[in-house]
């Protein structure tokens, strides 16, 4: 069964230009989250969709950062304009309703690197 | 806020020691998680507690769960290069939005052969 899938899974981008991450969630999951990783703040939740609604988006930094989940197999993390200081790992995470309600399963993440 | 302190921050010890990291909070929280994270991958959950004094073992993992369910411990009997890794709690809390994770920074484990 295959995992979430976070793609790309390295990105290099100048300051200024639009950035967009995508992931798609394990089949079947109805939570789907996004993280920000980094040593300073270690992993932060940027924002949590529930059956394809965002529930809670009160980590997203601020306006230059989106995101949207127009399915249940697919959602898109956006930053534009991108700045330096968006360098990050950024993790998509699923997770099954109301089975297991807080076991959540992360993709391998999404190396950003602004310059 | 709810805030999850993990101690020590870094820590580097030889095949065979075994060691003990913390997570500590002024937050009581309804379970907690820990997981562990391989450089260029996400973290992959070990265990969950949930019980106040909870005590969970996964072969030489010891996991346990603080009486006022604020604080855990992970402790690794006889480490091995393969324990290496970032450690992370991370605690559900009562009120949160549907069960969300608050995660500490984590501990930084190496085991050198």
């Amino acid at each position: 069964d295959a995992g979430v899938i976070q793609s790309p899974r390295h990105e290099v981008t100048e300051m200024g230009q639009e950035v967009t991450l995508r992931c798609k969630p394990i089949s079947g999951h109805n939570s789907l989250f996004w993280y920000r990783q980094t040593m300073m703040r270690g992993l932060e939740l940027l924002i949590y969709f529930n059956n394809n609604v965002p529930i809670d988006d009160s980590g997203m930094p601020e306006d230059r950062f989106s995101a949207k989940m127009p399915n249940a197999s697919f959602s898109t993390l956006k930053i534009q304009p991108s700045e330096p200081r968006d360098s990050a790992v950024y993790f998509c995470a699923s997770r099954m309703d109301p089975l297991n309600q807080e076991t959540q399963y992360f993709g391998p993440g999404t190396r950003l690197l602004v310059l | 806020t709810q805030l999850l302190e993990q101690s020590p921050q870094f820590l580097s010890i030889q095949e065979g020691e075994n060691l003990t990291v913390y997570c500590n909070s002024s937050s009581v929280f309804s379970s907690l998680q820990w997981y562990r994270q391989e450089p260029g991958e996400g973290p992959v959950l070990l265990v969950t507690v949930v019980t106040g004094g909870e005590v969970k073992k996964l072969k030489r993992l010891t996991f346990q769960f603080g009486d006022a369910r604020k604080d855990s411990s992970l402790h690794i009997t006889a480490a091995q290069p393969g324990d290496t890794g970032l450690y992370l709690c991370a605690g559900a809390y009562y009120g949160g939005s549907q069960g969300n994770l608050i995660f500490g920074k984590g501990t930084k484990l190496s085991v050198k052969p």
